[in-house]
């Protein structure tokens, strides 16, 4: 079993729509959560972090951690075709900079 | 402020060689990690150098090395090269003093591609 669990997709929504990712994990010791992006040939960008349990938003963007479900979301409100990219979830314990990513979701928003 | 730079962007190798892959910080970021990101994965961490320090190492084999200059740079080694080391390879800098919105925020270059026939 993968340490961090996220579905591949791809995701493909229309201009406007909610993009909803998701990625669960096993190891307890994470502590930071972020969700990074990356468009194709760059590498990752950071878009959100959350450290331990809570909701966090940022412009468009929110960002769920439920450390007792093991269980981290993305929401993407207002989607627009620059959204298209590949997003990748990644925790850390914390003390160390190790991150350790999820497989990350192509997502595709359609004009 | 320039960001993370790597060197080359694009690589092509035979099985068996040796391959070297750069990374320059950003200025000021003492602190480097090496990730592979293998074509449809996420990336997995190899090494990290802090002070010229190796600070951890993933679960790679021995032929991949890495080390990490006074300017904090650093180079990525790998040796006999396999057809499964044909990735992405990402360097990444952090700070111990807050330069992005939090404390251990990775800034990522844009990598290496690295391709072994």
């Amino acid at each position: 079993q993968k340490e961090v669990e996220q579905d591949p997709g791809p995701l493909s929504v229309p201009e406007g729509a909610i993009v909803s990712l998701n990625c669960t994990y096993s190891n307890s010791a994470f502590q930071y959560f972020m969700w990074y992006r990356q468009y194709s040939r760059k590498g990752p960008e950071l878009l959100m972090y959350t450290y331990s349990s809570g909701n966090k938003e940022d412009g468009r963007f929110t960002a769920q951690v439920d450390k007792s479900s093991k269980y981290i979301s993305l929401f993407i409100r207002d989607s627009q075709p620059s959204d298209s990219a590949t997003y990748l979830c990644a925790m850390s314990e914390g003390n160390d900079y190790k991150l350790s990513f999820g497989a990350g979701t192509t997502v595709t928003v359609r004009a | 402020d320039a960001g993370v730079t790597q060197s080359p962007t694009h690589l092509i190798k035979t099985r068996g060689q040796h391959v070297t892959l750069r990374c320059s910080p950003i200025s000021g970021h003492k602190s480097v990690s090496w990730y592979q990101q293998v074509l449809g994965q996420g990336p997995q961490f190899i090494f990290q150098y802090y002070e010229k320090e190796e600070r951890g190492r993933g679960n790679f084999p021995d032929r991949f090395s890495a080390r990490q200059f006074p300017n904090y740079s650093s180079e990525l080694n790998v040796n006999a090269l396999l057809l499964g080391d044909s990735a992405l390879y990402l360097c990444a800098s952090s700070s111990t003093r807050t330069s992005g919105r939090f404390l251990h925020e990775q800034f990522f270059g844009p990598g290496t591609r690295l391709t072994v026939l």
